[in-house]
């Protein structure tokens, strides 16, 4: 399953929304009924950490700011007012079909 | 506190093996999936493959299929890739990660380098 990714690149200003984009070229509705859609955030130098799981769901920790949405074969990440702590790269990855396959990323940078 | 330390990586030469480790601890490692993920310079996340609580079942995304093994021991809570046949294409950091219920990877390590070259 091919994820893609828009933008590549989001500039964005301090405490104003910014969303980005994630399509994949198949239904990721499991015939479990779930919709196995990841976001994960990669700050400069660290490792990858996840935001959302299960389309919408945030881990423990990550502010109510981030907001994942979608069905099917289109899905969103929102940032309902950024940070300085947001700038860095983003992917989905879905978790439905083998093999699991992530996006290009978009890099999130500030204006 | 959930910790995955990877190490292992270092400089090899095409056609080279490598074996990489991940030392696990603040959780039963026995009982979670875990999968080893990529990332080339400057590039984005692959994912390698994965394998189960009980070393039983393992998946390994096609371009590392009959070159990459991995393995672990549920006594020493370590996870394990062995690299063969190595190629350019696999310089890259690689990660261990735990995966969670919701066939996804909710803790990650620091990562450790692998470079392969003449």
């Amino acid at each position: 399953v091919v994820m893609t990714q828009s933008p590549l690149s989001l500039p964005v200003t301090l405490g104003l929304p910014a969303s980005i984009s994630c399509r994949s070229s198949r239904s990721l509705e499991h015939s479990d009924g779930n919709t196995y859609l990841n976001w994960f955030q990669q700050r400069p130098g660290q490792s990858p950490r996840r935001l959302i799981y299960e389309l919408s769901n945030r881990d423990s920790g990550v502010p109510d700011r981030f907001s994942g949405s979608g069905s099917g074969t289109d899905f969103t990440l929102k940032i309902s007012r950024v940070e300085a702590e947001d700038i860095g790269v983003y992917y989905c990855m879905q978790g439905t079909h083998w093999p699991r396959t992530f996006g290009q990323g978009t890099k999130v940078e500030i204006k | 506190e959930v910790q995955l330390v990877e190490s292992g990586g270092g400089l090899v030469q095409p056609g080279g093996s490598l074996r990489l480790s991940c030392a696990a601890s603040g959780f039963t490692f026995s009982r979670f999936w875990m999968s080893w993920v990529r990332q080339a310079p400057g590039k984005g996340l692959e994912w390698v493959g994965n394998i189960n609580e009980d070393g039983s079942r393992r998946d390994y995304v096609d371009s590392v299929e009959g070159r990459f093994t991995i393995s672990r021991d549920n006594a020493k809570r370590s996870l394990f890739l062995q690299m063969n046949s190595l190629r350019g294409e696999d310089t890259a950091v690689y990660y261990c990660a735990r995966d969670g219920s919701t066939a996804s990877m909710d803790v990650w390590g620091q990562g450790t380098t692998v470079t392969v070259s003449s």
